[in-house]
C-alpha cells in the first residue's frame, strides 16, 4: 500500500531532551515535506526536500533541523525542544520536486513540550 | 507573497442544504490551487484541484481568477461531509519548490 508513514504519533517530552520524529514514504517520491497545525494558523511549512542531500527552509524553521540521506526517508529533528512546538506535525511527500502534483500526508503527530 | 485566505473558521449547515467555503488568494503569478480535506481523527488528504476541472464526492470548485477565489461549492451536504477543510496555493512556475501555502481552514459541520 502506497503510503506515508510517521513515528512516533504521540510523544510528550520535556524542555531542552531532543527528539526526533520519523517519516517514511513508500512511493519513491522525490519531494518531501514538513509541517506544523496549529489551531487559528493552519498548516505551516517547516522545511523541505527535493531530493536526496537537498534540503531547504520553509516558512517556520526556527528550532527545527532536517535531513534526507535516503530518498524515502526524512526525519524531523528538534535539538532542543521548547513549548513553543507543541504542535500536530505532518510530514508529506510528492512524485516531483514541486507541490505542482499532489502530496500525499502522513497521519500526523501530536507532540507536546512541557 | 502568496497569501490564501478563508474567511470563515466555522461554517455550519443543515443535511441537504447547498455548502459554500470560501476562499480567496493573493499571488502574482499563475497559481496551482487546492482543496484538502481532514476528517476527524484521519490525515490531510486532497480533494481536488482545479487544473483537473473534477468532482469529487459531490464537490467542485472554479477558479475565478479576476475575483482571485477558489471557493468550493456542494449542492445537497450530507453528515459525512463533516470536517476540516483548507484552501491551498502552490507556486508551479516551471521549477519552483515551493511548498504548498495553506488557509487557516474552515470546520464545516453538517447538522442532521
Amino acid at each position: 500500500e502506497a503510503q506515508v508513514t510517521q513515528n512516533p504519533r504521540y510523544l510528550i517530552t520535556v524542555t531542552g531532551k531532543k527528539l526526533t520524529v520519523t517519516c517514511s514514504q513508500n512511493m519513491n517520491h522525490e519531494y518531501m515535506s514538513w509541517y506544523r497545525q496549529d489551531p487559528g494558523l493552519g498548516l505551516r511549512q517547516i522545511y523541505y526536500s527535493m531530493n536526496v542531500e537537498v534540503t531547504d527552509k520553509g516558512d517556520v524553521p526556527e528550532g527545527y533541523k532536517v535531513s534526507r540521506k535516503e530518498k524515502r526517508n526524512f526525519p524531523l529533528i528538534l535539538e532542543s525542544p521548547s513549548p513553543n512546538q507543541t504542535s500536530l506535525y505532518f510530514c508529506a511527500s510528492s512524485l516531483l520536486p514541486s507541490s505542482y502534483n499532489e502530496q500525499f500526508f502522513g497521519p500526523g503527530t501530536r507532540l507536546t513540550v512541557l | 507573497a502568496q497569501r490564501v485566505t478563508q474567511p470563515e473558521k466555522l461554517l455550519s449547515v443543515f443535511k441537504g442544504a447547498p455548502v459554500e467555503l470560501k476562499c480567496n488568494y493573493s499571488y502574482s503569478g499563475s497559481p496551482e490551487l487546492f482543496w484538502y480535506v481532514q476528517y476527524s481523527r484521519q490525515r490531510l488528504q486532497l480533494l481536488l484541484r482545479h487544473i483537473s476541472r473534477e468532482s469529487i464526492k459531490g464537490f467542485t470548485a472554479d477558479l475565478n481568477k479576476g475575483e482571485t477565489s477558489f471557493h468550493l461549492k456542494k449542492p445537497f451536504a450530507q453528515e459525512e461531509d463533516s470536517a476540516m477543510y483548507y484552501c491551498a496555493l502552490s507556486d508551479y512556475s516551471g521549477g519552483g519548490a515551493d511548498g504548498l501555502t495553506f488557509g487557516k481552514g474552515t470546520h464545516l459541520i453538517i447538522q442532521p
